[in-house]
């Protein structure tokens, strides 16, 4: 089954603005991660938070984390139509050896 | 970080045929890993591919359906065997970079069997 669940399955907002996707997972993790997927082609690694981290920077990006809560945010600023993409969670977990499961993902719509 | 080179970038094959989908890596890299994502779907792991070993299957997924090749640390492929529309995915090959750098994917294989 999916480790991650991410909401809201689907995003519209106005270019300019904030965008925040959520993302629960299940059992303890190592690290928890944030991809984008542009039209059903290979994703590209955006950020890792590790899981003694609670919060994360990178550019208009930022990820939180709360292992207690078993959830993740991702937080872009200022978005732009460019934007526009899928956005997947994935957190590292060990099973003899790391893999990692992907969330259900965020589709993201920026208008401009 | 590492580029790979992922083909066929799609295909449409007829049923009951099979699909060899190769992925090269531009640097030596112990683990390969494959996912499939079915349309408007997530990503889920097919298998773990070690150089020199037999790769190892996640539920759901069989070597005889999926046989995965390791000939050495750059190279791997996957073929998908006696396809049926259920197959219709698209197929990825990833590595793990260095320590916090996360993964990186090939560009995707899109399947389609009519």
């Amino acid at each position: 089954s999916q480790q991650g669940e991410e909401d809201p399955q689907a995003l519209s907002i106005q270019e300019g603005e904030n965008a925040t996707m959520n993302c629960s997972y299940k059992t303890s993790i190592n690290n928890l991660q944030w991809y984008r997927q542009n039209s059903g082609r290979g994703l590209v690694h955006l950020i890792l938070i590790r899981s003694n981290e609670r919060e994360k920077h990178s550019g208009r990006l930022r990820v939180t984390l709360d292992t207690s809560k078993k959830s993740s945010s991702l937080l872009i600023t200022a978005s732009r139509a460019a934007d526009t993409a899928s956005y997947f969670c994935a957190t590292a977990v060990y099973s003899g050896t790391y893999k990692y499961i992907f969330g259900t993902g965020t589709r993201l719509k920026v208008l401009a | 970080s590492a580029v790979i080179s992922q083909k066929p970038s799609r295909d449409i094959c007829q049923r009951g045929t099979s699909l060899t989908i190769q992925c090269q890596v531009d640097s030596q890299v112990t683990m390969m890993f494959w996912y499939r994502q079915q349309p408007g779907q997530s990503l889920t792991l097919i298998a773990t591919a070690n150089q020199g070993s037999e790769a190892t299957y996640e539920s759901g997924f069989v070597i005889d359906k999926f046989p995965i090749s390791r000939p050495n640390l750059t190279f791997s492929t996957l073929t998908v065997s006696n396809m049926s529309p259920e197959d219709s995915s698209i197929y990825l090959c990833s590595v793990e970079e260095s320590r916090g750098r996360g993964y990186t994917f090939g560009s995707g294989t899109r399947l389609t069997v009519v």
